[in-house]
């Protein structure tokens, strides 16, 4: 059984399109993110979610939104794609977000290609 | 602010030990876990250290000195498989709760 899982594992789109990834885990976990993983393997969060709710939303372009209609999903719609939005997005999830160890879970990784 | 140093490659022989270390600088600090990642695939949890000393798990131990802000990972048997890249992350908690910040990640190299 697939813990964390995304959809789809490679994107390749143009510059100024709209594309989506979803997300969903399976562990019963609280806490979901989204993670940008670029070329230099740098792990930089983006977003986390708590039961539905977001919690931390890092300096992120406004053209990122995630959503989460429950709280075994997290989706992430990007908006006017730009060239340096090429990158590995990986989600992951965790028990629960107020927990001083902090296990994560990731996804397989969405590979975003913008021409 | 928040910052994590690690090396960014470490180059080993098949057997034999290598150690991946991390210092850190935060305030609100909670424990300090470490991932791997093999290319291609996504970063898997590897251990968490809570408190000062030694947490062993087969051929991978981590280490944490709060009072240094430092931590390290220690490979044992080096094997080929061991081939990855190895971050260290930190738990922090803050006005905003709970928080984990990556590193920018180690890359190994096991050498035959």
């Amino acid at each position: 059984d697939t813990a964390v899982s995304q959809t789809p594992k490679y994107l390749v789109t143009q510059m100024g399109n709209d594309k989506s990834i979803k997300c969903e885990q399976n562990l019963g976990h609280d806490t979901m993110y989204w993670y940008k993983q670029d070329s230099k393997k740098f792990l930089k969060i983006m977003f986390s979610y708590n039961n539905k709710e977001l919690i931390i939303n890092e300096t992120v372009p406004n053209r990122f939104s995630p959503k989460s209609p429950d709280k075994a999903h997290l989706n992430l719609h990007i908006n006017s794609l730009e060239l340096g939005d090429s990158a590995v997005y990986f989600c992951a999830s965790s028990p629960f977000a107020g927990g001083a160890a902090d296990t994560q879970y990731f996804g397989p990784g969405t590979r975003l290609t913008v021409l | 602010g928040q910052s994590l140093e690690q090396p960014s490659e470490v180059t080993a022989v098949e057997g034999a030990i290598v150690q991946i270390n991390c210092t850190y600088q935060t305030s609100g600090f909670y424990g300090l876990s470490w991932y791997q990642q093999h290319d291609g695939g996504a970063p898997t949890f590897l251990s968490y250290n809570g408190l000062d000393g030694l947490e062993e798990t087969g051929r991978f131990s981590s280490f944490l000195s709060r009072s240094d802000s430092y931590g390290y990972l220690l490979l044992q048997e080096l094997q080929m498989k061991d081939s990855a890249s190895y971050f260290c992350a930190v738990r922090s908690r803050n006005t905003g709760g709970f928080k984990t910040i990556f590193g920018a990640g180690t890359r190994l190299f096991v050498k035959a």
